[in-house]
């Protein structure tokens, strides 16, 4: 069974630009979350979704975005890059919405903005 | 009253002696706990977890206990070897069914 796949790997951005990254869960599972890991700050949630519907915000700006597909594949977005949205973004696919089962990770994207 | 307290932030262990990596949370209605390990350049994984009707699970070495009325969980790692140098991260499950972390603590044991 493949498990989480995330694309692309690494990304170098200039700052003001738009960055999207990808996520295609492990197959059957229907829950997406995205987390922001950082050094010191751990894996800071962003947000889920559930058969193509936002269930769970964090607490980021505006300029983060994301969505679900059909398929349940994720896409998140972030829109005019600052130097501080440099980080590992990750992505954990479930069987179930409702947070109380395992979450597999992907191997993540390394965002760097210059 | 989502957020997760971990302590200490670093740990360092001889080989062979005892880890304990206690959390610490505010949401009276979290009701799932489970602990990730990060290896150094990998993705998180689920090492064990616990719901609120239990009061402690043990997988070999590794063990969870939860304390509802104070509101803690911990990690205890008996027999620690050099593969248990991680990254260890709590986390919970509150009301709004939200997976939240901890910041994670850094567990280094020393050959």
């Amino acid at each position: 069974k493949a498990g989480v796949t995330q694309t692309p790997r690494y990304l170098i951005k200039t700052r003001g630009q738009q960055v999207t990254l990808s996520c295609s869960p492990i197959s059957g599972h229907r829950s997406v979350s995205w987390y922001q890991q950082t050094p010191g700050q751990g894996l800071q949630f962003l947000f889920e979704y559930f058969s193509e519907t936002q269930r769970n915000k964090g607490n980021f700006p505006g300029r983060f975005s994301g969505r679900q597909f059909s398929n349940s594949r994720s896409e998140m977005n972030v829109s005019t890059l600052e130097l501080g949205d440099s980080a590992l973004y990750l992505c954990a696919s479930s069987l179930d919405t409702g947070g109380d089962t395992e979450a597999f990770f992907g191997q993540g994207t390394r965002l760097t903005v210059v | 009253g989502e957020n997760v307290e971990q302590h200490p932030s670093t740990l360092s262990v001889q080989e062979g002696d005892s880890a304990v990596i206690k959390c610490t949370y505010s949401d009276s209605a979290s009701n799932y706990f489970p602990w990730y390990k990060q290896e150094l350049g990998k993705r998180p994984q689920l090492i064990i977890d616990i719901r609120s009707n239990v009061g402690e699970k043990k997988d070999q070495r590794i063990a969870v206990t939860l304390n509802k009325t104070a509101k803690h969980f911990s990690l205890h790692i008996t027999e620690t070897q050099p593969e248990d140098s991680a990254v260890y991260f709590c986390a919970h499950t509150g009301a709004n069914s939200k997976l939240t972390f901890g910041k994670g603590i850094t567990l280094s044991v020393r050959p």
